[in-house]
């Protein structure tokens, strides 16, 4: 029954490194979104793709890279990770049936939780 | 800024009692309107999603949306302590791709 998956559930890494989070989705859905939580702040969205090698930023990109070269992996990537990049980020896939057909199908990945120190 | 509001509670509801949580949005251009549910330490899951006025019914859930308002709300009936859960409001801004998130609302429902 698995349905999206994250490469790391949690991970430290130090200020500076580049950081790489992957997700990886089973359903065949065409949009991935990468989403970070923070308490106080909510679900915030980073990145989403709707097709293989297409991007686009959401709220807050800056910091971040992503890369989707097969239409099942979405990676995120953090070029050099701060203190400020400490969160739990979330990875989603969702497949958009037409808002006639009253459809939404979405999931979301169980999470890593990242530690920059 | 666009944004969704959500009163972060906790919001406390005797068992088998009616939950009412409520969200409000400011982009009058948004279109989809979703519930999530999160479980502490686990990922949000979609409970519902509405995008016509009125309301819409998925077993204990309802959705209650009134766009000329910019209202949005959940209601569950008899309420169970396993509904204990945060509830997030979302609302498409820009499409169904850019979704704005509500802080969430935190459910607490006594025995």
């Amino acid at each position: 029954d698995v349905k999206v998956t994250q490469s790391s559930r949690y991970l430290v890494k130090r200020t500076g490194e580049k950081v790489f989070l992957e997700c990886v989705q089973d359903m065949d859905h065409e949009n991935m979104f990468w989403y970070r939580q923070d308490p106080g702040l909510g679900l915030r969205l980073i990145y989403f793709s709707y097709d293989v090698k297409m991007k686009e930023k959401g709220d807050i990109p800056e910091g971040y890279s992503v890369s989707r070269e097969k239409k099942e992996r979405f990676s995120l990537i953090l070029e050099s990770a701060s203190t400020n990049q400490t969160s739990m980020y979330l990875c989603a896939s969702t497949l958009t049936q037409g808002r006639t057909s009253g459809d939404y199908e979405q999931y979301f990945g169980p999470g890593t939780r990242l530690t920059v120190t | 800024q666009k944004e969704v509001e959500q009163n972060s509670g906790p919001l406390s509801v005797p068992e088998g009692a009616i939950a009412s949580l409520n969200c409000t949005y400011s982009d009058r251009g948004s279109q989809s309107f979703f519930w999530y549910r999160q479980y502490s330490g686990k990922s949000p899951e979609l409970i519902m999603f509405i995008y016509s006025n009125g309301d819409k019914e998925d077993g204990r859930f309802t959705a209650q949306l009134n766009k000329a308002s910019q209202y949005v709300s959940l209601l569950i009936r008899d309420s169970q302590p396993s509904d204990s859960a945060t509830y997030l409001c979302a609302a498409d801004s820009g499409g169904y791709q850019k979704v704005t998130f509500g802080i969430g609302t935190k459910l607490q429902v006594i025995p």
